[in-house]
């Protein structure tokens, strides 16, 4: 099976612009998380979705956004980048139930 | 609150010799335990895992220990060989969000 990527890998952006990510999955697996991971604060969770819908979210403001369509694939959206969203951004999927997640490649996302 | 913790942020050891990764972590509602390995540029690769109702599980090189009443889990690697070289992370799944909870990293160096 292939594994999960992520489009694009490398991104910058303006800060005030707007970002989307894509995510597609390995083929079967329902859940997609996404991932936020920056040199000071480690790998910290945004949110999950399943089957089109979003069952976690984690402290990240209202700029972050996501969604999941019916194929699974998913996207993650930013608003009004700050300099300090410059991080990379991990897709992971899992087949529930269980707890394994495998992880894409990330998209490096830096903020100018 | 940083409910799960890997004190070491770095460890370097010999090829051949055992490498032991520490993780403890505050949360009693994990019921499991995941290690993944990451390369730079690269997202993390899972390694093993661990029910919390267990207290070891080994798969080739790789064994992970749990100690539940320490709240103490290890992630022993035997023999070390260079490609080991990566950071390591501790991930707990479950508690009231349900999403993975990653401890900072260990970056493990084994020296040829």
């Amino acid at each position: 099976k292939a594994g999960v990527t992520q489009t694009p890998r490398y991104l910058i952006k303006t800060r005030g612009q707007q970002v989307t990510l894509s995510c597609s999955p390995i083929s079967g697996h329902r859940s997609v998380s996404w991932y936020q991971q920056t040199p000071g604060q480690g790998l910290q969770f945004l949110f999950e979705y399943f089957s089109e819908t979003q069952r976690n979210k984690g402290n990240f403001p209202g700029r972050f956004s996501g969604r999941q369509f019916s194929n699974s694939r998913s996207e993650m959206n930013v608003s009004t980048l700050e300099l300090g969203d410059s991080a990379l951004y991990l897709c992971a999927s899992r087949q529930a139930p269980s707890y394994e997640q495998y992880f894409g490649p990330g998209t490096r996302l830096t903020v100018t | 609150d940083q409910q799960v913790k890997q004190n070491s942020p770095s460890l370097s050891v010999q090829e051949g010799r055992i490498s032991i990764l520490n993780c403890d972590y505050t949360n009693s509602m994990f019921d499991y335990f995941l290690w993944y390995k990451k390369y730079p540029a690269e997202g993390p690769t899972f390694l093993i895992s661990i029910s919390s109702i267990k207290d070891k599980n080994e798969d080739g090189r790789f064994t992970v220990f749990l100690n539940k009443s320490a709240k103490h889990l290890s992630l022993h690697i035997v023999p070390s060989q260079p490609g080991d070289s990566a950071v390591y992370f501790c991930a707990g799944y479950g508690g009231s969000q349900g999403n993975l909870i990653f401890g900072k990293g260990t970056k493990l160096s084994v020296k040829p």
